[in-house]
């Protein structure tokens, strides 16, 4: 099963470009990543998915590489109403069904 | 588009009662929906998968007869949870999916106290 790893925490002034690296080592073939953003008290809110190369919406691009062992999210312009967890999925397939496993996420501070 | 609208955002209730928390896809229909607990500051716990009309997967450690798990149609899951003890307090949060490989869209979340 494909495990995710993301830094614990980041600062980042406001206005300031945001990259979020996850690596994803064992991602399956089949398997496409995609990137929550969640306030507290909240359930986890949909930014972006990708398979490969980039993928760009109103919000944020996303990156993968090549070999799809990482990715990168990406936000533009960061403002405080960004300060947030933000999770990496990548999809698993066990037992016949599909399911992904939140990992730690990473905090992102965001500072006037 | 895509909303899960998730019922009741916050309960509290005795020790020994029974919880019933709904999720609805409002605008599409679920394939397969997820359940999961999150403690403070701490990340999802995934609790059990649903495919509508089938029984659910649950989780290893997670007792799915103290967490009944109900999946009757392609816009409704719903979580019980049974004789429910201070243990049980959490946040709970719903997800559903359309199909495969497309992203899983969630609920705001319930809030559950056990006194």
């Amino acid at each position: 099963l494909a495990k995710t790893t993301q830094p614990i925490s980041m600062d980042s002034y406001e206005g300031q470009e945001v990259n979020i690296t996850c690596s994803h080592n064992n991602i399956a073939t089949n398997d496409y990543i995609t990137w929550y953003q969640q306030f507290p008290s909240q359930g986890p809110r949909f930014i972006i998915q990708g398979y490969k190369t980039k993928v760009t919406n109103e919000v944020a691009s996303l990156f993968i590489p090549a070999d799809r062992k990482s990715s990168t999210l990406s936000l533009p312009r960061v403002s405080l109403s960004d300060t947030a967890v933000y999770y990496c999925l990548v999809g698993e397939s066990s037992g016949g069904y599909q399911k992904v496993t939140f990992g730690t996420g990473t905090k992102l501070q965001v500072i006037p | 588009g895509a909303v899960v609208s998730q019922h009741p955002s916050r309960v509290i209730c005795k020790s020994g009662t029974s919880v019933k928390i709904e999720c609805r896809s409002l605008d599409f229909q679920a394939t397969t929906m997820f359940w999961y607990r999150q403690f403070p500051k701490k990340s999802l716990m995934l609790m059990a998968t649903s495919n509508e009309g089938s029984k659910a997967t649950y989780e290893q450690g997670v007792e799915k007869d103290k967490f009944l798990i109900n999946h009757a149609s392609l816009t409704l899951s719903t979580l019980t949870v049974t004789s429910a003890h201070p243990e049980d307090s959490s946040f709970y949060i719903c997800s559903a999916r359309q199909e495969v490989n497309q992203p899983q869209h969630f609920g705001d979340g319930t809030r559950l106290s056990i006194l």
